[in-house]
């Protein structure tokens, strides 16, 4: 089945900076890979996704990047805001398995 | 529209005993999930239905946890008897169909202490 790892694990930046969050899949069926943002006492809400004929998207001051042939997709976050702290989730799917990273724990320092 | 309902959000218990948490996913959702998330990891799918018929089933652990959507709609999970290990958030998520051409929404989970 699919393995999705994640890095790093925490990372804190100050506010303004950037933030980059990597993803690497095994299963090379997988062709969506959504990112979902989770904050405290709350469910992950999808901020971004990524299909597999696309090699890059963005909304806003968020993007995403996805090279199939390494099998690696990052998150990157411009500009970040204290607001932008949260455990943001990487995910891959093929037809019907989706499967999640650890998380990263991103802290934007005011 | 409304989002994916769970309750109860939080429930204590003593190993051994049982528990049972329900969702109510967004209507007109076909597609529901329950996945467990243990304090520090991402969400791990326990099972899938596609309107009341189970679609991947193959991580859940069947001695001890079932789940049923009788009517194609809300769905509920069970867990008898408890283990510590059991303690997780539960999240229901729902898609309008099956695979990946659909967007996953979650609830906000159900927090399971198992003492």
């Amino acid at each position: 089945g699919e393995n999705v790892e994640q890095h790093p694990s925490t990372l804190s930046v100050q506010e303004g900076d950037s933030a980059v969050i990597k993803c690497t899949y095994s299963d090379s069926a997988s062709n969506y890979f959504p990112w979902y943002k989770q904050e405290l006492g709350k469910g992950p809400q999808l901020i971004i996704d990524i299909r597999s004929n696309v090699g890059e998207k963005k909304d806003q001051r968020i993007a995403v990047t996805l090279n199939k042939t390494a099998k690696h997709f990052s998150l990157h976050i411009t500009e970040t805001q204290p607001e932008d702290s949260a455990v943001y989730f990487c995910a891959a799917m093929d037809f019907n398995d989706m499967r999640f990273g650890a998380g990263t724990r991103l802290t934007v320092k005011p | 529209e409304a989002g994916v309902a769970q309750s109860p959000r939080y429930k204590i218990i003593e190993k051994r005993q049982s528990v049972a948490f329900w969702c109510n996913p967004i209507s007109g959702h076909a597609t529901l999930y329950w996945y467990q998330q243990i304090l520090g990891q991402g969400p791990k799918l326990l099972i899938q239905f596609q309107n009341n018929g189970v679609v991947d089933d193959s991580q859940l652990p069947k001695d001890r946890f079932s789940a049923e959507r009788l009517k194609g709609v809300d769905s509920t999970l069970k867990i008898q008897p408890a283990k510590l290990e059991d303690s997780a958030v539960y999240l229901c998520a729902s898609t309008l169909g099956q695979g990946g051409a659909n967007v996953l929404t979650f609830g906000a989970g159900s927090r399971l202490t198992v003492l």
